[in-house]
């Protein structure tokens, strides 16, 4: 592993399914970050952990869940997953300077 | 409408021509980011401006951060097919910890 691992590459997913997508880095960076990409909405900030054992709230949050129980791992669980939430999810870490990403996870909500 | 508004949102050019695009807001960022992104890949840090005024080169791309420090341009000399992606702005703002807000993103295509 180098830098941060993401999984499932891709995904379709009935609606109303629980998921949950895997972000592990090996950098010991203390900050981690969950971003959406949509055409012509960029990327928005679902949730992020400045530290092990604390997460907090983005921009778009609603119908998504995250825990950092540890350093390495950041995984973001949609409970009940919708259509509106089809997008391409990327992870992303920093220690305290540029992000390192991930290459996404690209999910499809049926 | 995002904090960061990048423009032009397309640009379609020739190998060998020069281009910019900018990235704006009406607020003040303590730094600003530049990536580039290709297909199916996460976004890959190019620079990092800090300073207002600041300009940084990376070989045939110069980065600017305004004055100010609400705005920033990246431009590239003697485009190749290479640079070919999608670039992106990203700012810090002040007491928002190392969070970053994105623009929305220039899709560059270098034709050869």
């Amino acid at each position: 592993i180098a830098g941060i691992t993401q999984a499932p590459t891709s995904q379709i997913l009935a609606a109303g399914r629980r998921m949950t997508l895997r972000c592990t880095q090996d950098m010991r960076h203390n900050a981690m970050y969950w971003y959406r990409q949509d055409l012509g909405l960029g990327l928005r900030l679902i949730h992020y952990s400045n530290t092990a054992g604390t997460t907090g709230k983005g921009e778009v949050p609603d119908g998504y869940s995250v825990s950092r129980a540890n350093t390495d791992d950041f995984p973001l669980t949609l409970a009940s997953a919708v259509p509106s939430q089809t997008s391409v999810y990327f992870c992303a870490s920093s220690d305290g300077g540029g992000y390192t990403f991930g290459s996404g996870t690209r999910l499809t909500v049926v | 409408t995002q904090l960061l508004e990048q423009s032009p949102q397309f640009l379609s050019i020739q190998e060998g021509e020069n281009l910019t695009v900018y990235c704006n807001s009406s607020s003040v960022f303590s730094s600003l980011q530049w990536y580039r992104q290709e297909p199916g890949e996460g976004p890959v840090l190019l620079v990092t401006v800090v300073t207002g005024g600041e300009v940084k080169k990376l070989k045939r791309l110069t980065f600017q951060f305004g004055d100010a420090r609400k705005d920033s341009s990246l431009h590239i000399t003697a485009a190749q097919p290479g640079d070919t992606g999608l670039y992106l702005c990203a700012g810090e703002r002040n007491n928002a910890g190392n969070m970053l807000t994105f623009g929305g993103g220039t899709r560059l295509m270098v034709k050869p």
